[in-house]
């Protein structure tokens, strides 16, 4: 299995909800990430997971919070979003630090926020 | 602070024509460099790293350290190269990866 799975695909939700993000990776990667990106701009960082410890949040508002559960999966918890917190949320692993190897990305949850 | 320019939003070009998707960096350290595409409604794909030094798809990138760049280069535009491309620096040691702006490649027939 060399691939990072998401699920939803798409989520629409309201402002008061509170949905959950997924993604799996069976690869043996011990980094895993996500990552925000807006329509025709490059992706944002938004956390990072390595050996299942929180790394780096990157001042990611607290109505985002990340859990890694065990080294396959990675969770994006979402509660009480904006209309501007609306993109497609990629989740990407990669072996250990990454730099030589690059990161393996998720096809991405297209989030809609109402 | 580490950046990754890439000055063109756009490049069209037709098919069989060379193509060059320029990448410039700053970063005092040791770069790593990335090239990664996005085709229309697919996942973000890693297409060449610098260290390997490899050729995918046709394509080529040769990190100069002199002129801070890493430009992505192919011989012969094909139509299934549009896409999106981000050019992206990673630093030894960290986890973090800093995209480009992206630049997006038409072939025309």
């Amino acid at each position: 299995d060399t691939e990072v799975t998401q699920t939803p695909k798409h989520l629409v939700m309201g402002m008061t909800n509170k949905k959950s993000l997924k993604c799996e990776q069976h690869m043996g990667h011990r980094a895993m990430y996500w990552y925000k990106q807006k329509a025709k701009k490059p992706p944002e960082l938004m956390f990072v997971y390595s050996y299942e410890k929180l790394s780096i949040n990157e001042s990611v508002p607290s109505r985002f919070s990340p859990e890694c559960p065990n080294s396959s999966l990675l969770n994006l918890h979402l509660h009480a979003l904006q209309p501007e917190d609306s993109a497609l949320y990629l989740c990407a692993s990669s072996q250990d630090q990454g730099q030589y190897y690059g990161y393996t990305f998720g096809s991405g949850t297209r989030l809609t926020v109402v | 602070a580490q950046r990754v320019t890439q000055p063109e939003k756009l490049l069209s070009v037709f098919k069989g024509a060379p193509v060059e998707l320029k990448c410039n960096y700053s970063y005092s350290g040791s770069p790593e460099l990335f090239w990664y595409v996005q085709y229309s409604r697919q996942r973000l794909q890693l297409l060449l790293r610098h260290i390997s030094r490899e050729s995918i798809k046709g394509f080529t990138a040769d990190l100069n350290k002199g002129e801070t760049s890493f430009h992505l280069k192919k011989p012969f535009a094909q139509e299934e190269d549009s896409a999106m491309y981000y050019c992206a620096l990673g630093r030894a040691g960290s986890y973090q990866l800093t995209f480009g702006k992206g630049t997006k490649l038409s072939v025309i027939p």
